[in-house]
């Protein structure tokens, strides 16, 4: 069974800080790879999804990238801003089975001014 | 519609009463899932649909709970008896096509359950 892991569980930055939060698998044989933005008592919202012939992508100041070989994902966020306090969790689907998504427990965000 | 919407937001039940949680996806979407997050956790597979079909439940916790998708379109999760563990909210995915087509997945608000 996939498992996906976040490090680390928990962030508080400063205003203006470059961001790195990490996803691993432990089956690399991951198909796409979607990141999502859950904000306290609500859905979640899509950020960025990585398909299987894509190595990253980018929107704004968000950049997520996938190495599959070792089964890892990272979003990066440039210039962090309060707005950006949230929670951060990563889904991916694995090849040749049911290609459901598996979620992480996520990485919850404070950016304080 | 313009996205996924889930009814009710919030529903408080006493233990023992059955629920019904309403998904209705985006027009159009082939695939609907269900998820169950806990507080603190991240979303935990429940149910899995292609149109009409339930082609994957294997993330149901018990026979207690049961989901359907009649047409293709809107689904309810239904839980009976509920206890206090089931206590969690309950999000709902949909997708322009099936599982193994690289489309992403859109989520709608979520229903939290409370069991008291």
């Amino acid at each position: 069974k996939q498992e996906v892991t976040q490090i680390p569980a928990a962030l508080s930055v400063p205003e203006g800080e470059n961001l790195v939060l990490n996803c691993s698998f432990t089956d690399s044989a991951i198909y796409n790879l979607q990141w999502f933005r859950q904000d306290p008592g609500k859905g979640l919202t899509s950020l960025l999804l990585i398909q299987s012939s894509q190595r990253e992508q980018t929107s704004g100041r968000l950049n997520a990238s996938l190495d599959k070989s070792s089964g890892r994902s990272t979003l990066y966020i440039a210039a962090s801003q309060p707005g950006d306090s949230a929670t951060y969790l990563c889904a991916g689907s694995v090849s040749g089975g049911s290609y459901i998504p598996t979620f992480g427990r996520g990485t919850s965000l404070i950016v304080h001014p | 519609g313009a996205g996924v919407s889930q009814s009710p937001r919030y529903k408080v039940a006493k233990r023992g009463q059955d629920v019904a949680l309403r998904c209705d996806p985006i027009s159009g979407h082939v695939s609907l899932f269900w998820y169950q997050q806990a507080l603190g956790q991240g979303p935990e597979f429940l149910t899995y649909f292609q149109n009409e079909a339930q082609l994957d439940k294997s993330g149901l916790p018990s026979d207690r709970f049961f989901a359907e998708r009649p047409e293709g379109s809107v689904s309810t999760l239904k839980i009976q008896r509920t206890q206090q563990e089931d206590s969690a909210v309950y999000l709902c995915a949909s997708s322009l096509e099936e599982t193994r087509f690289n489309y992403g997945y859109t989520f709608g608000s979520g229903t939290r359950l409370t069991v008291v």
